[in-house]
């Protein structure tokens, strides 16, 4: 069953200017991951924080985590046309021990030139 | 190179014609896992392996079935495809446990089946 969900489902920007789409989840957490794909292409892997964490930064990427809202955050600062793409939030469930990965339906970003 | 290979990369087929589509991982993971990718949908976890001959249902498994005789192998078989099985397939593997289940994708089968 889908754990997270993102907001938007689509975002247009400028490049330049920065990205910021959110994720919300269901159930207590180990930690959450975010993946970026590019069209048809496999998932790449680009964070992941911890439930015990707040913030953290990879690059021109940062991510937050408020477990009490439980919500996270993606920040893409002065985007990129190489930034077109679908970015998933994915939680791995504290509860379960298979650290199981629960995807959302994604954000498509589109960069412009 | 780090990878995790998927074959084939598009397939046609036709109701009922049984087919296999392979993942292979050369990093030694214990952990790998079949998805499947709908449009609105994301992407659901079909199967799992934790190891070699641990194999446990994800979300959507109807349909599927899967096989891990060897660490670094984990075939998807449809035994009798129908068309609402047409998707885009991804293999992934990971560490498993304290690393967070980082998990490293295939480049994905798209399956059409009329």
């Amino acid at each position: 069953s889908q754990q997270g969900e993102e907001d938007p489902q689509a975002l247009s920007i400028q490049e330049g200017e920065n990205a910021t789409m959110n994720c919300s989840y269901k159930t207590s957490i180990n930690n959450l991951q975010w993946y970026r794909q590019n069209s048809g292409r496999g998932l790449v892997h680009l964070i992941l924080i911890r439930s015990n964490e707040r913030e953290k930064h990879s690059g021109r990427l940062r991510v937050t985590l408020d477990t009490s809202k439980k919500s996270s955050s993606l920040l893409i600062t002065a985007s990129r046309a190489a930034d077109t793409a679908s970015y998933f939030c994915a939680t791995v469930n504290r509860v379960s021990n298979d650290y199981k990965l629960s995807f959302g339906a994604g954000t498509t970003v589109t960069v412009r030139a | 190179e780090a990878q995790v290979t998927q074959n084939p990369r598009y397939l046609i087929t036709v109701t009922g014609k049984k087919l296999t589509v392979t993942c292979s991982q050369n990093m030694n993971h214990e952990y790998m896992s079949w998805y499947r990718q709908d449009p609105g949908l994301g992407l659901r976890q079909i199967y799992y392996s934790m190891n070699v001959e641990v194999t446990d249902k994800g979300d959507v498994p109807e349909g599927y079935k899967v096989s891990r005789k060897e660490k670094r192998n984990f075939p998807l078989i449809l035994e009798s495809p129908s068309p609402n099985q047409t998707s885009l397939y991804f293999c992934a593997s990971s560490l498993w446990g304290t690393g967070g289940n980082i998990q490293y994708f295939g480049a994905g089968t798209r399956l059409s089946v009329l």
